[in-house]
């Protein structure tokens, strides 16, 4: 069965800080990886996914990830973070033989930047 | 990105009634829509898949009876919680998949917050 895994529950940065959120995922097969935001009082908002090609992705916002299939992970990073970028971030994986069925969500790492 | 809705965004009911939520996909149809429960400080807890023309397939500890789901057309999904009580009270919330073969996404809706008194 697949699961996601996300390293830090809270995380806490100042403004113009570096931001690394972990996430590994379990699944014996190819995947499709997402990330998405949830801001105070907003609803999910997708941030970037990845299917295949490039392992390096872009996103919204400034954001990236890099899927590393040796490590099982896709890692959403930040070159330097603003107090907009508090929220709470959710790592979702969808193995591909499982296509028709439900994405695998980690259970977030909330983010919160000091202005 | 593609649009969700869900109405109502805010529901307040009290104990033993039924109340429906209902979750739109505005600008492409979806065959496949999902509900889950998200608790407070908690990642999202899927409920029940929703498919176009079938019933719906529930997640384990689910009751199916409670929370009925209707997936009347591509665009729409309704999920009515009946005889609610107290301890149904929870941020619920929709997405419904897009979909191109092997790729797709799902795009979440704003939520409704249903309180039980």
């Amino acid at each position: 069965a697949q699961s996601v895994s996300q390293h830090n529950h809270h995380v806490i940065l100042s403004e113009a800080a570096s931001l690394e959120l972990g996430c590994n995922y379990s699944y014996g097969g190819t995947v499709n990886l997402f990330w998405y935001v949830q801001y105070p009082g907003q609803h999910l908002q997708l941030l970037l996914k990845y299917f295949s090609g490039d392992p390096l992705v872009k996103g919204i916002k400034g954001f990236e990830a890099e899927f590393i299939k040796s490590k099982f992970s896709f890692n959403l990073r930040k070159p330097s973070v603003q107090w907009s970028d508090t929220a709470e971030y959710f790592c979702a994986v969808n193995g591909r033989r499982n296509y028709g069925q439900n994405f695998v969500f980690g259970p977030g790492t909330r983010l919160s930047v000091l202005p | 990105g593609a649009v969700v809705s869900q109405h109502p965004s805010r529901v307040i009911c009290k104990s033993g009634t039924s109340v429906k939520i209902e979750c739109r996909s505005l600008d492409f149809q979806a065959t496949t829509m999902f509900w889950y429960r998200q608790f407070p400080k908690k990642s999202l807890m899927l409920m029940a898949t929703s498919n176009e023309g079938s019933k719906a397939t529930y997640e384990q500890g689910v009751e199916k009876d409670k929370f009925l789901i209707n997936h009347a057309s591509l665009t729409l999904s309704t999920l009515t919680v009946t005889s609610a009580h107290p301890e149904d009270s929870s941020f619920y919330i929709c997405s419904a998949r897009e979909a191109s073969g092997a790729r797709e996404t799902q795009y979440f809706g704003p939520g409704t917050r249903l309180l039980v008194l």
